[in-house]
């Protein structure tokens, strides 16, 4: 029961362009969501995340935004590096003091092209 | 600061062999969470400790066991390996004091059964 789906496998931006990445979730109880960034040989990277009482987050050239209705969340680079290409995870926590357990969709390799 | 710290890097052992894992967190982090990540999946929650204290388990046999230590620091066990039990370990450290704050995640321990 994938509760996490990131239908895309992999996405090609050109540098200097907006990447779009997208994640939907079928649990309702998630109401803490989270983006990594995961380098081969590397352990995923804390980027961005957003609460279920917020619809946008914004750090730098990351953007997060929720869409509670529709179940969806999208994490937006502008402008894109190559350094940004990466495999990106979404994940998502139902929050309850002291439970930390996260689930994660299966990642979306982003590769920026020069 | 330290990052989350992983032992060791790489790990190669026979099946029915067993297998430990450490983990120190960053500092100032009481909770440790370890999850299993396998090619093109996203990484799979095992437990979570929080004050040595198992607050969580994952969707994974008995043959996995873990726990913490007065310092926060932690060890996963795994008995009789499987050749199914390859994967990457991460481990991922978070300060649970604070509401939705983010894991960080180490760079993970690859472990080959052959």
């Amino acid at each position: 029961d994938q509760q996490v789906k990131q239908n895309s496998p992999s996405l090609s931006v050109q540098e200097g362009r907006i990447s779009i990445l997208n994640c939907d979730y079928t649990n309702s109880m998630f109401d803490y969501f989270l983006w990594y960034k995961k380098y081969p040989a590397e352990g995923p990277t804390f980027l961005i995340s957003i609460s279920s009482i917020k619809d946008k987050n914004e750090d730098g050239r990351f953007t997060v935004f929720l869409n509670k209705s529709a179940k969806h969340l999208s994490l937006h680079i502008v402008p894109s590096q190559p350094g940004d290409s990466a495999v990106y995870f979404c994940a998502a926590r139902a929050s309850n003091f002291g439970n930390e357990k996260l689930t994660f969709g299966t990642g979306t390799r982003l590769t920026i092209i020069p | 600061d330290a990052g989350v710290t992983q032992s060791p890097t790489h790990l190669i052992k026979t099946r029915g062999q067993q297998v430990t894992l450490r983990c120190s967190p960053i500092s100032g982090h009481k909770s440790v969470s370890w999850y299993q990540q396998v090619l093109g999946q996203g990484p799979q929650f095992i437990f979570q400790y929080y004050e040595k204290e198992e607050r969580g388990r994952g969707n994974f046999p008995d043959r996995f066991s873990a726990r913490q230590f007065p310092n926060y620091s932690s060890e996963l066990n795994v008995n009789a390996l499987l050749l199914g039990d390859s994967a990457l370990y991460l481990c991922a450290s978070s300060l649970v004091q604070v509401n939705n704050s983010p894991l960080h995640f180490g760079n993970g321990t690859r472990l080959t059964v052959t």
